[in-house]
């Protein structure tokens, strides 16, 4: 069964630097999303992502975010200089293009900020 | 007003209890509604989608109410392995087909 992959599982980076959290979305799959989740809170949008750019995103996603879909596979969501408060599982997610199909997410990467 | 609310538990039921959620939403403008499962530390997982017409798969059964705009989910005869948190999902398409996730309502389901 075709899922999405993302990787690492777990970064541990130090406060200020910059991070690549990597995924694969389904093959076949048109829309892209990253959320994040911190320890014990609800899952929160960040971006969308459609035809090579950014359709939708929240006001999480500023500055020190930023999205790439460099090749025909790869996601990656680049926090430049990373703050403490960035330490969360990050999700991506994939789905088919409408708006009735289910998104699929990937096991996300939970990123630690020291 | 959260976009999307709800009660976030815990609800404790013993095994083969009947247990409900409900879940509102703040916009008028969404289109599609699903309920997902998330198991600690887990990614959420599609349990299913929520269709106007109301729809039943095993002892799930999911409603929506659009005029009230809530969304409901029905467990019946519940297991040990449903003990998990279960997250409402709405889908606006006019806001980049973004899917917007509730709080959650924890479920423990007890021997």
């Amino acid at each position: 069964e075709p899922e999405v992959t993302q990787t690492p599982s777990h970064q541990v980076t130090q406060m200020g630097q910059e991070v690549i959290l990597r995924c694969v979305p389904i093959s076949n799959h048109l829309y892209f999303y990253w959320y994040r989740q911190i320890l014990g809170q609800k899952v929160e949008f960040l971006v969308s992502f459609y035809n090579n750019e950014i359709s939708e995103k929240s006001e999480i996603f500023d500055d020190q975010f930023s999205v790439e879909r460099p090749d025909g596979s790869n996601f990656t969501l680049k926090i430049r200089s990373t703050k403490l408060e960035d330490s969360a599982m990050y999700f991506c997610a994939s789905r088919t293009t409408g708006t009735v199909t289910e998104a699929f997410f990937g096991q996300g990467t939970r990123l630690t900020v020291v | 007003r959260k976009e999307v609310e709800q009660d976030p538990g815990p609800f404790n039921v013993p095994e083969g209890a009947t247990v409900a959620f409900n879940c509102t939403y703040s916009n008028s403008a969404s289109q599609s509604f699903f309920w997902y499962r998330q198991d600690c530390r887990k990614e959420p997982k599609l349990l299913m989608s929520v269709y106007s017409s109301g729809n039943e798969d095993g002892r799930f059964t999911a409603q929506l109410n659009r005029a009230s705009q809530y969304i409901s989910l029905l467990i019946r005869d519940s297991k040990l392995s449903d003990s998990a948190t279960y997250l409402c999902v709405v889908n606006t398409y006019n806001a980049g087909n973004m899917l917007t996730f509730g709080g959650g309502t924890r479920l423990m389901v007890k021997p």
